[in-house]
């Protein structure tokens, strides 16, 4: 079964940081993979997809990038934070046999 | 572009009563994928319930079911028996099949309490 690690947990970080959530697929090869952003209270917004390595498609013009480098692993990347990247960020994964994507648990970013 | 509305920000059951949480979606598309996602107070995102658009008969798991009306773009979530587990933060979520991107399309989400 698949499963997914997200790293670190919980992050408080100044404006104007650097930024690297780190996340990791076991259980399955080739995933597609998501990054969503939630902020307090919301809906998801879905930042990033991959379909393979090395292949990132941006929903929306931000203050964040993502890169691939490994088949299973999905990395969110900032320069310099803003107050406004502050969130819950969640990676995911489709999960073919259900057409479903599968979560997980969360990065909570606070951005002081 | 895909749109998907929970009008109702917040509701609330009696333990072992049963509760419909509304969505509604706008697509062009005939074919597609709804579901229903929870999310406890961990903020982990979990499955409930999906239905595949070409199926007519809604899909049903345990107390979890749904009333799909295609033709009125309506997709609400029937728990029944409550239960003081089931509040959270429910997401209505489309997903379409063209394209290689299966991205999720997500309502803005409806709290749901449960009283004992």
């Amino acid at each position: 079964s698949q499963t997914i690690h997200q790293w670190p947990a919980t992050l408080v970080q100044p404006v104007g940081s650097p930024l690297s959530l780190e996340c990791t697929v076991e259980g399955t090869s080739n995933p597609n993979l998501y990054w969503y952003r939630q902020a307090a209270g919301r809906g998801l917004q879905l930042l990033f997809y991959s379909v393979g390595i090395g292949q990132i498609s941006s929903e929306v013009p931000q203050n964040l990038s993502a890169s691939r480098p490994q088949d299973r692993q999905f990395i969110l990347s900032s320069k310099k934070l803003l107050l406004s990247d502050s969130g819950f960020y969640l990676c995911a994964c489709l999960r073919d046999r259900w057409n479903e994507q599968f979560f997980g648990p969360g990065t909570r970013l606070t951005v002081l | 572009a895909q749109t998907v509305t929970q009008s109702q920000p917040e509701m609330s059951v009696q333990e072992a009563e049963t509760v419909t949480l509304s969505c509604t979606y706008d697509t062009s598309e005939s074919d597609y994928y709804l579901f229903w996602y929870k999310q406890p107070p961990s903020r982990q995102m979990i499955l409930v319930i999906r239905q595949e658009a070409y199926k007519q008969q809604n899909a049903t798991e345990n107390r979890f079911s749904v009333n799909f009306q295609k033709a009125a773009k309506s997709f609400s979530l029937k728990i029944s028996d409550s239960q003081l587990g089931d509040a959270a933060m429910y997401f209505c979520a489309y997903r379409g099949l063209t394209g290689a991107n299966s991205k999720l399309t997500f309502g803005k989400g409806i709290t749901l309490s449960v009283r004992p």
